[in-house]
């Protein structure tokens, strides 16, 4: 089945700075892959997704690239705002209906 | 706002209880799933349905039971629960296959299960 990891597990940036979290998938199969955000206490949020056949997609500050030969995709969040603090998940879909989840990336964005 | 809506928000029972968790949506989606979360961890899938009908159980305890009495409504049956089954359960729906491939999942807020 699909393997997702997940980097960093934790991350602290200072307000304003950009912040990059990082993922790889182990199925080459895969096509779909969701960013959820993650506030404590609530519910997985989707901030951005993108398809196998982009190779990067913006949303304002969030933009998420994929590099399907190496296997890979990452979030960027620019400009960072202290509303940005959350863990935030990956995840990677192969072809029915299941999500496999990376182990989660704890963002701390410090004033 | 979400428009996956659970009951209960809290639920604590016994190891000897039966008790119901519900989902529902009215969004038009054809999928619906179970999820478990444990503190500082990702969900963990545990059974998806596609058009009422149960398409995935990820080798799930039988003291678990799920049920999709329609498109918009998803029910986990809880019997016998162990300590260890107290997490967050999440439900989930999407469109489904069919209907527009790879189309995003939309969480509710959970219940929060505590098992005494």
């Amino acid at each position: 089945g699909e393997n997702v990891e997940q980097h960093p597990s934790t991350l602290s940036v200072q307000e304003g700075d950009s912040a990059v979290i990082k993922c790889t998938y182990s199925d080459s199969a895969s096509n779909y892959f969701p960013w959820y955000k993650q506030e404590l206490g609530k519910r997985p949020q989707l901030i951005i997704d993108i398809r196998s056949n982009v190779g990067e997609k913006k949303d304002q500050r969030i933009a998420v690239t994929l590099n399907k030969t190496a296997k890979h995709f990452s979030l960027h969040i620019t400009e960072t705002q202290p509303e940005d603090s959350a863990v935030y998940f990956c995840a990677a879909r192969t072809g029915n209906e299941k999500l496999t989840f990376g182990t989660g990336t704890r963002l701390t964005i410090i004033p | 706002d979400t428009e996956v809506t659970q009951t209960p928000k809290h639920l604590v029972m016994g190891m000897t209880n039966k008790k119901s968790l519900k989902c529902e949506q009215h969004m038009g989606h054809r999928a619906m799933y179970w999820y478990k979360q444990k503190a500082k961890k990702p969900p963990e899938l545990m059974f998806v349905y596609s058009y009422e009908k149960l398409s995935i159980n990820e080798s799930v305890p039988s003291r678990f039971s799920p049920e999709c009495p329609n498109s918009s409504l998803l029910n986990l049956h809880l019997h016998a629960l162990q300590p260890e089954d107290s997490a967050l359960y999440l439900c989930a729906s999407s469109q489904g296959r069919g209907r527009s491939l790879n189309q995003p999942q939309h969480f509710g807020d959970g219940t929060r299960l505590s098992i005494l």
